[in-house]
């Protein structure tokens, strides 16, 4: 079973400063695989990058993804204060395909929650 | 635009069943898997289910595997999760999200959610 270690826990940081947020795989993994969402407080998650580096629709250009075999980042640069959420990493670790009988599972991190002073 | 919206949750009694639906629209729904994620109060996400655009097969995480069944109705664009034997940990919002169609590994709408609440 893999799992995402993602750090820190919380993260508090004034509106212009840059967040790096991190995300620990217990092995070596396809970067194509990982992702990082965004929840607010009461709202549902939403996509910011995936394939570890691509931004989703409409995502700015300050969210800024990273990384390849275990170890992977997320970088907020000049916060705002509308950046104040829950931050998560997932991974999905199995075959695309289907067709070869392998159970594929989406794996999330326990998040990181971002704070602005 | 694409949207979902779930349905079905409420108070639940502790061994019953319940069935969540979502409603998708704005998008082709016969061409995108469909996933079922939750989140119990106060924690973060966990994944629970998916199916392919085609209701062929479904895959669950292990910890729901016995007791929750996806499902989707192509005609009436439509996921669903039923829950068997509803345990108190079941309790939390559930979301309804759409694998994007670049290789499905992540998940690139999410419905509002609906609120499962389990009672004693």
């Amino acid at each position: 079973e893999i799992v995402l270690t993602q750090s820190p826990g919380t993260l508090s940081l004034s509106p212009g400063e840059r967040a790096t947020l991190s995300c620990r795989v217990s092995q070596s993994v396809n970067s194509i695989y990982l992702a990082w969402y965004r929840q607010k407080p009461g709202q549902a998650p939403c996509l910011l990058v995936y394939g570890s580096s691509n931004r989703a629709t409409g995502i700015p250009d300050r969210f800024t993804g990273s990384g390849s075999g275990t170890d992977f980042t997320l970088t907020i640069s000049r916060l705002e204060p509308e950046d104040s959420a829950v931050y998560y990493c997932q991974l999905y670790d199995s075959s695309p395909t289907w067709t070869f009988g392998s159970s594929p599972t989406w794996t999330f991190g326990q998040g990181t929650k971002v704070e602005i002073k | 635009q694409a949207q979902l919206v779930e349905s079905g949750g409420g108070v639940v009694q502790s061994g019953r069943s319940l069935r969540l639906s979502c409603a998708a629209s704005g998008f082709t729904f016969t061409s995108f898997a469909m996933h079922w994620v939750r989140q119990a109060p106060g924690k973060g996400l966990e994944w629970v289910a998916v199916t392919p655009y085609d209701g062929s097969s479904q895959y669950y995480a292990d910890s729901v595997k016995d007791r929750f069944t996806i499902s989707r109705d192509n005609s009436r664009d439509r996921v669903f999760l039923q829950v068997n034997n509803v345990r108190p940990d079941d309790r939390g919002v559930y979301y309804c999200a759409r694998a994007a169609a670049t290789g499905g590994s992540h998940l690139d709408v999410w419905g509002k959610g609906t609120t499962v609440t389990v009672s004693s």
